[in-house]
């Protein structure tokens, strides 16, 4: 069974650029789970969609923004993009509830805003 | 809010020596516990997922316990090599809000 795909692996934009980032959850996964790591802040829950509905998120700007398509596959979506945006992008699949539900994370997206 | 430690931060031990991990985490309310490894500028492998009616959860030289009620989890690496070399996380899923809470992660070196 193919793993979590994401698409781009690495990004360099510049301030105030926007940028999509894709996930690809493992085949039967319905939930899609995105996270920012830093050196700084370690691991930040940005956002939760299952079944195409955000089910949690977490306590970022507007400028942050996702959704998942009708195939379980995600998009995340950084607006005006700030220094502060760099960051390795995480995205995590699962089957989507209770307490046998594992996460398995995809490869990250490097993002680097100049 | 559920908050999640780890200690060490950071560990260095001769190849052989067995790994002691610490997690605790504040609220008891949780689906489940999860340990992963990440390697640098990689994404995270899950290595053992104990639900909330389980106290260990066991895969090849790994072993994890867990306390709910003390709020802690332990993870054992049996006979260290350097290839255990990485950072562990752990990460508890709260039953309240649903969502998955990290500690920071106690990275491992593992010297020939």
């Amino acid at each position: 069974k193919a793993g979590v795909t994401q698409t781009p692996r690495y990004l360099i934009k510049t301030r105030g650029q926007q940028v999509t980032l894709s996930c690809s959850p493992i085949s039967g996964h319905r939930s899609v789970s995105w996270y920012q790591q830093t050196p700084g802040q370690g691991l930040q829950f940005l956002f939760e969609y299952f079944s195409e509905t955000q089910r949690n998120k977490g306590n970022f700007p507007g400028r942050f923004s996702g959704r998942q398509f009708s195939n379980s596959r995600s998009e995340m979506n950084v607006s005006t993009l700030e220094l502060g945006d760099s960051a390795l992008y995480l995205c995590a699949s699962s089957l989507g509830s209770g307490e046998h539900n594992e996460q398995f994370f995809g490869p990250g997206t490097r993002l680097t805003v100049l | 809010k559920q908050e999640v430690t780890q200690i060490p931060a950071a560990l260095s031990v001769p190849e052989g020596e067995n790994l002691v991990l610490n997690c605790s985490f504040t609220d008891s309310a949780i689906y489940n516990l999860q340990w992963f490894r990440q390697d640098p500028g990689k994404g995270l492998t899950s290595l053992l997922l104990i639900q909330s009616s389980q106290r260990e959860q066991t895969s090849g030289r790994l072993n994890a316990s867990l306390d709910k009620s003390s709020g802690r989890s332990t993870l054992y690496i049996a006979a260290s090599q350097p290839g255990d070399s990485a950072t562990y996380l752990c990460a508890v899923r709260s039953s309240n809000d649903y969502k998955l809470s990290f500690g920071a992660g106690t990275t491992v070196t593992v010297r020939a």
